[in-house]
């Protein structure tokens, strides 16, 4: 199947910094990726939806600001926590629909701590 | 809008005994059905699907589920749990049509398979 990378898998940062996410599709051309939110034991939380060189979409309650999304190529979208707190420490996963529009993909996840 | 129930948050099983881990979902139009994995710090792992045709789906590592129409269920099933099988189980939904592609989660199943 179709494999979707992570990078990085776990990031620690002081509070207040910013820190990237990174999400590419490796084997496909991704037209719509998505970002989820994963506290534990919980389900996904989608945060927001975007679409090669586009604005993202962003769920109710999500801070646009707060967490800037950029999908600048069919392969690669980033995810940038801006001004972090400890909050904002959870489990970030991606996902990406290429191919057929039912297939979705997901990456392994990155671990956000923030301290 | 569409939703997804999962009414267990545990469910426990001898090795070897069949599980069923039970999913309940509500969307317009025909729905897309799915059934993805989770181990502890990963990504979830796509174990199955159900888009059209036969109501029994197989999928990954011996799982399968019944799409049931008439009961909105999409159980998961295998005849034989082994240890190895216990994660963290989600169901997901999107709708067949119209401009939503994003899945819409269960709240996940946490399975324990006792030796």
């Amino acid at each position: 199947g179709a494999v979707v990378s992570q990078h990085p898998s776990r990031v620690i940062c002081k509070s207040g910094t910013s820190v990237k996410i990174e999400c590419r599709s490796l084997d496909f051309q991704a037209t719509t990726m998505f970002w989820y939110r994963q506290f534990p034991k919980q389900s996904l939380m989608l945060m927001a939806t975007s679409n090669e060189g586009s604005k993202a979409t962003y769920e109710q309650g999500v801070e646009k600001d707060k967490f800037l999304i950029n999908h600048a190529s069919l392969t690669l979208s980033t995810l940038t926590v801006t001004s972090a707190h400890p909050e904002d420490s959870s489990f970030y996963i991606c996902s990406a629909i290429g191919g057929a529009i039912y297939e979705q993909y997901f990456g392994p996840g990155t671990r956000l701590t923030v301290t | 809008a569409q939703s997804v129930a999962q009414p267990e948050d545990q469910v426990n099983v001898a090795e070897g005994n069949p599980l069923t881990v039970k999913c309940t979902y509500s969307v317009s139009g025909n729905p897309y059905l799915f059934w993805y994995v989770q181990y502890p710090n990963r990504g979830l792992q796509f174990l199955l699907k159900y888009i059209t045709g036969d109501n029994l789906v197989k999928g990954s590592y011996g799982f399968e589920a019944e799409f049931n129409k008439s009961q909105t269920s999409f159980h998961l099933k295998k005849p034989s749990a082994l240890v190895s099988d216990s994660a963290l189980y989600f169901c997901a939904v999107r709708a067949g049509s119209g401009s939503a592609r994003q899945l819409t989660f269960g709240s996940g199943t946490q399975l324990t398979v006792l030796p």
